[in-house]
């Protein structure tokens, strides 16, 4: 079935330093790949997505990237700060509106004041 | 504007009793997920709602869930009997639309610990 690796399921990076998140997908048809961040105790948020005719997206200080031929997408997070510590979850999904979307197992994300 | 909300947000019970999860969508949103995360594990998906309608529940794990979305407002999801595995965070999304770049809104979750 279709499914989605995420790696490393936990990172912990020097605050100012940067966070790379890896993902790689199945399923082929997958076109959209929201990433959720989750801090403690709330709930997952999206804070970026990117779809499959662009191969880099930024925002501020985070960026994916996606490579639809590796079947790779990543998450990468510049200038780290103590409110970037929390899960972060990369996702992929279809086309079609009945197209589940297909989570990956989180990244714990702390930042080392 | 108020998010989604569930309630309980912990729910502590024994094998083989019976728990009755809500969720209330953001309103207008016609699109209702439920979700469940194992501990340390993926966010899997159980099922999805439009309005009333069951959409896909291909993520259901077995006939002990079951999940309602009368009048298509909010939603249960009733485990029963409760087993061990069944314990985990049980999320509730919903989105205005089904296209594939619709933002799903994540309510806070339910924690479910089955004893």
């Amino acid at each position: 079935g279709e499914n989605v690796e995420q790696h490393p399921s936990t990172l912990s990076v020097q605050e100012g330093d940067s966070a790379v998140i890896k993902c790689t997908y199945s399923d082929s048809a997958s076109n959209y790949f929201p990433w959720y961040k989750q801090e403690l105790g709330k709930r997952p948020q999206l804070i970026i997505d990117i779809r499959s005719n662009v191969g880099e997206k930024k925002d501020q200080r985070i960026a994916v990237t996606l490579n639809k031929t590796a079947k790779h997408f990543s998450l990468h997070i510049t200038e780290t700060q103590p409110e970037d510590s929390a899960v972060y979850f990369c996702a992929a999904r279809g086309y079609s509106s009945a197209s589940k979307i297909i989570f990956g197992s989180g990244t714990r994300l702390s930042i080392r004041p | 504007e108020a998010g989604v909300t569930q309630f309980p947000s912990h729910s502590v019970i024994e094998k083989g009793q019976t728990v009755t999860l809500r969720c209330d969508p953001i309103s207008g949103h016609d699109n209702l997920y439920w979700y469940r995360r194992v501990m340390g594990k993926e966010i899997k998906f159980l099922l999805h709602f439009v309005k009333e309608s069951k959409q896909d529940e291909s993520g259901m794990p077995n006939n002990r869930f079951l999940a309602e979305r009368t009048g298509g407002t909010y939603s249960t999801l009733k485990v029963q009997p409760a087993e061990l595995e069944d314990s985990g965070v049980y999320f509730c999304a919903s989105s205005q639309g089904a296209f594939f770049q619709e933002t799903q809104y994540f309510g806070p979750g339910t924690r479910l610990l089955v004893l």
